[in-house]
């Protein structure tokens, strides 16, 4: 069973603070996908990695590919009230129909 | 805003009922993913159809079922309904079947 690990599962920050999150597995994804999710509403997609070491930005969010493609990481920078939410990491596996595979969730609180 | 719209958002059923929670893909998407999300985890894949077709299934169990129409709108039916069935159900729509997922804003279901 293919398994997705995210940490931290709470992280409540100032206004400002720099903050990353992992997501963590032992099997190899083809693709890694980023989402936010917001309190009643479906998962908002941020980005999705494909190649192994990649990094991609959006405004003040990096994320990280491993090499392996096996973890990623999404880093915030000067983080905002309007960053709070759950970041949810999801893989897709090779020959896989397109069903991916979600982690837990990171639950985000950005404090003023 | 996704495109993609799902109802009821709330539902409330007793154990051993039947439910049928509906989903309105983007016109142009030939696959529609169901997932669920209970509370304090991520989502996890119950299946997909492509074409009216199933075309891949999670670990549920066969009183979890569904169906693609031809006007990009789908069922997902639940029997014999348990406790556990409580969740956030969420549809999500997409070009093709591995192709990227836009999430509805999901289905509160509470069984009592």
């Amino acid at each position: 069973t293919q398994l997705l690990e995210q940490s931290p599962q709470f992280l409540s920050i100032q206004e400002g603070e720099n903050l990353t999150v992992y997501c963590n597995s032992s099997s190899v994804f083809s693709s890694l996908q980023w989402y936010r999710q917001e309190p009643g509403e479906g998962p908002v997609l941020l980005v999705t990695v494909v190649t192994g070491g990649e990094v991609k930005k959006l405004k003040r969010l990096t994320f990280q590919f491993g090499d392996a493609r096996k973890d990623s990481s999404l880093h915030i920078t000067a983080a905002q009230p309007g960053d709070t939410g759950l970041y949810l990491c999801a893989g897709e596996s090779e020959g896989s129909q397109g069903n991916l595979i979600f982690g837990k969730g990171t639950k985000l609180s950005v404090k003023p | 805003e996704t495109g993609v719209t799902q109802s009821p958002t709330h539902l409330i059923k007793t154990r051993g009922q039947q439910v049928t929670l509906r989903c309105s893909s983007q016109s142009g998407h030939n696959t529609v993913s169901w997932y669920q999300q209970a509370l304090g985890q991520g989502p996890q894949f119950i299946f997909q159809y492509y074409r009216e077709e199933e075309n891949g299934r999670g670990n549920f169990p066969p009183r979890f079922s569904g169906l693609q129409f031809p006007n990009y709108s789908s069922e997902l039916n639940v029997n014999a309904l348990e406790l556990d069935d409580s969740a956030l159900y969420l549809c999500a729509s997409s070009p093709g079947p591995q192709e990227t997922q836009y999430f509805g804003p999901g289905t509160r279901l509470l069984v009592l």
